[in-house]
């Protein structure tokens, strides 16, 4: 199992540019998340999807959008992207919500850089 | 507002020199608590989930305690292959997480 993955690693985009962030889980998971890690801190929810056809906002969703593709596939698009957006994007994903099945499991992260 | 305040931001210790990272907290309503260890450059990796106050789990040299206002990562005699980012969350509604900032540990040989 590959758990989750995400492409790319890098990625370096001027401002106002697009970009779609990818993300794949092989673990059967139903629920699935996009964070954002500034330096130092911790991280914020932009978008989650407790299942396959449902998206909600999380902490900091403005300037993004979220298409849950099907149950293994979760993407984050930056329609017009701006220097604060810089960040760390982590996509995650939890078997459920549900008590003792919470846990997340993190991909290695996609490092955007926007000039 | 649930929120999370995880301390000190930064602990260095030496090789075998015992430690806690505080994580101190305000929910509406606790489902879980949950400590995540992150490595440079990596996403975060589980660690332990604690749902009542009272409750303790063990991991090596990693202990984890909860009370009704607070979670400690105890460490003990702890390793240079200890030193990472210990993050803390709350699991409040349909899942969703509030992230701490995290305790750097850096411990030296």
């Amino acid at each position: 199992n590959a758990g989750v993955t995400q492409t790319p690693k890098f990625q370096v985009l001027k401002t106002g540019q697009s970009m779609t962030l990818q993300c794949a889980q092989d673990m059967n998971h139903n629920s699935m998340y996009w964070y954002r890690q500034d330096p130092g801190m911790g991280l914020r929810l932009i978008y989650y999807s407790a299942s396959e056809g449902t998206t909600d906002k999380g902490e900091v969703p403005n300037g993004y959008n979220v298409s849950r593709l099907n149950k293994r596939e979760f993407s984050l698009r930056l329609e017009s992207a701006a220097p604060s957006q810089t960040s760390v994007y982590f996509c995650a994903s939890t078997p459920t919500p549900a008590r003792g099945q919470e846990t997340q499991y993190f991909g290695p992260g996609t490092r955007l850089l926007v000039l | 507002e649930d929120q999370v305040t995880q301390s000190p931001e930064a602990l260095r210790l030496q090789e075998g020199e015992s430690s806690s990272l505080n994580c101190s907290y305000t929910v509406s309503g606790l489902r879980g608590l949950f400590w995540y260890r992150q490595d440079p450059g990596k996403g975060p990796e589980f660690l332990f989930t604690l749902y009542s106050a009272g409750e303790e789990k063990e991991k090596e040299r990693l202990k984890a305690t909860l009370t009704k206002k607070e979670s400690f990562l105890h460490i003990t005699a702890p390793k240079p292959e200890d030193s990472a980012t210990y993050l803390c969350a709350l699991n409040t509604n349909a899942g969703k997480s509030t992230f701490g900032d995290g305790t750097t540990l850096t411990v030296k040989p």
